[in-house]
């Protein structure tokens, strides 16, 4: 069974702080997403990458980095958290060699207070 | 860049009646559109995707149509049951080895037993 596995469901932190979500794909896929999902707004893509180490901006990169160290791994980073950060966050993945299934994890819901 | 909308944001049917989900695009040169379901707590899953070169495709009660010259595609549930419950997101994609999609808003699907 394919399974792309969110680091946390629930996650609380205090404005300032930086924050870490992890996701780990176990589909030998190329390709990572970071999504933001907020209501009436759907997905928006934060970042993605295509290849270990490679990564590019999606459409709302601001506030926000990545790491890609192994091809199984996909870190998002809020550097310094912000209370307009609170969202749900949902990290996918994807085979290489065009447009496929995107697999999703089952979302990280953040709280910055 | 391109841009995804869809409508309604919430829909109501009674359990069997058919529920329909449209939605437009902007960038005459996508080519791939999706369709996602998101049950709660879980994250979006692919349930039908239609290519460019594709009117309609077919999936048991599920079907999605696609109008290249009027830029807009459609979900179309028949003969709905209360686990159809959930929402749905369309998507396009412009090919290329990234896998790169564009979100629509998202539907709640509410089906009334």
């Amino acid at each position: 069974d394919v399974k792309v596995t969110q680091s946390s469901r629930y996650l609380v932190k205090r404005t300032g702080e930086k924050v870490f979500l992890e996701c780990v794909q176990d589909m030998d896929h190329e390709n990572m997403f970071w999504y933001r999902q907020d209501p009436g707004l759907g997905l928006r893509l934060i970042y993605f990458s295509y290849d270990v180490k490679m990564k590019e901006k999606g459409d709302i990169p601001e506030g926000y980095s990545v790491s890609r160290e192994k091809k199984e791994r996909f870190s998002l980073i809020l550097e310094s958290a912000s209370t307009n950060q609170t969202s749900m966050y949902l990290c996918a993945s994807s085979s290489s060699g065009g447009q496929g299934e995107q697999f999703f994890g089952p979302g990280t819901r953040l709280t910055v207070l | 860049g391109e841009n995804v909308e869809q409508h309604p944001s919430t829909l109501s049917v009674q359990e069997g009646d058919s529920a329909v989900i449209k939605c437009t695009y902007s960038d005459s040169a996508s080519n791939y559109f999706p369709w996602y379901k998101q049950e709660l707590g879980k994250g979006p899953q692919l349930i039908i995707d239609i290519r460019s070169n594709v009117g309609e495709k077919k999936d048991q009660r599920i079907a999605v149509t696609l109008n290249k010259t009027a830029k807009h595609f459609s979900l179309h549930i028949t003969e709905t049951q209360p686990e159809d419950s959930a929402v749905y997101f369309c998507a396009a994609s412009i090919e290329s080895n990234t896998g790169k999609l564009i979100f629509g808003q998202g539907t709640t699907l509410q089906v009334k037993p």
